[in-house]
């Protein structure tokens, strides 16, 4: 099983629909990271998050430490947020997950 | 944030040859990573760069394979060595502080 698993693994939307994607880990952490990946292969941080809620934009992170659980929430989607969601955690180094493939569909 | 600026952004290589990655930081970072992420496959951690002295390298990586360099703070590089079709991935380094990490554009090879 792997140690950070995320649902779904792929996602087709509307434009305007209200989207979460979730991460569930089995490792004790200091923090997790939400990332966005392009088609070529770039990457960008969204989030760092170590407890409770962070909102940037449209995107929303939370986390629950308890529940070892965390999910990425983004309002009124659109075609340009499309792209590979991947959820990572950090007990000393980055473990990732396998990630979320969205399309926004206009 | 630290922004990372990666080349080159994708290459095509021949069989037998090396390529070295460079990553730039526009500012200190602690801990500079390498990653690669196969096709259809999760990212996985090369190595930790450190400065001045040899890499870190995880189970499954050796050196002579991927030599890396990290002379300073703002400044490393990946060469992937002996290429075979297999070492077709996408590579990515990762600049660390305290307030969290930030990536490069990436390395698309591809090994023919």
């Amino acid at each position: 099983k792997n140690e950070v698993e995320q649902s779904p693994q792929n996602l087709t939307a509307q434009e305007g629909e209200f989207i979460t994607i979730n991460c569930s880990y089995s490792v004790g952490i200091s923090a997790l990271h939400w990332l966005q990946q392009h088609p070529g292969g770039g990457i960008v941080s969204l989030f760092m998050l170590s407890s409770g809620k962070k909102k940037h934009g449209r995107l929303i992170a939370t986390i629950n430490i308890q529940e070892k659980h965390s999910s990425l929430h983004i309002t009124a989607s659109h075609p340009r947020d499309s792209a590979v969601y991947i959820c990572a955690v950090r007990p000393n180094k980055l473990i990732f997950g396998t990630g979320t493939l969205l399309a926004v569909q206009p | 944030s630290a922004v990372i600026s990666q080349k080159p952004s994708r290459d095509i290589c021949q069989r037998g040859t090396s390529l070295t990655i460079q990553c730039q930081v526009d500012s200190q970072v602690t801990m500079m990573f390498w990653y690669r992420q196969q096709p259809g496959q999760s990212l996985t951690l090369i190595a930790t760069a450190n400065q001045g002295s040899e890499a870190t390298y995880e189970s499954g990586f050796v050196i002579d394979k991927f030599p890396i360099s990290r002379p300073n703070l703002t400044f490393s590089t990946l060469t992937v060595s002996n290429m075979s079709p297999e070492d077709s991935s996408i590579y990515l380094c990762s600049g660390g502080t305290s307030d969290g990490y930030t990536f490069g554009s990436g390395t698309r090879l591809t090994v023919v």
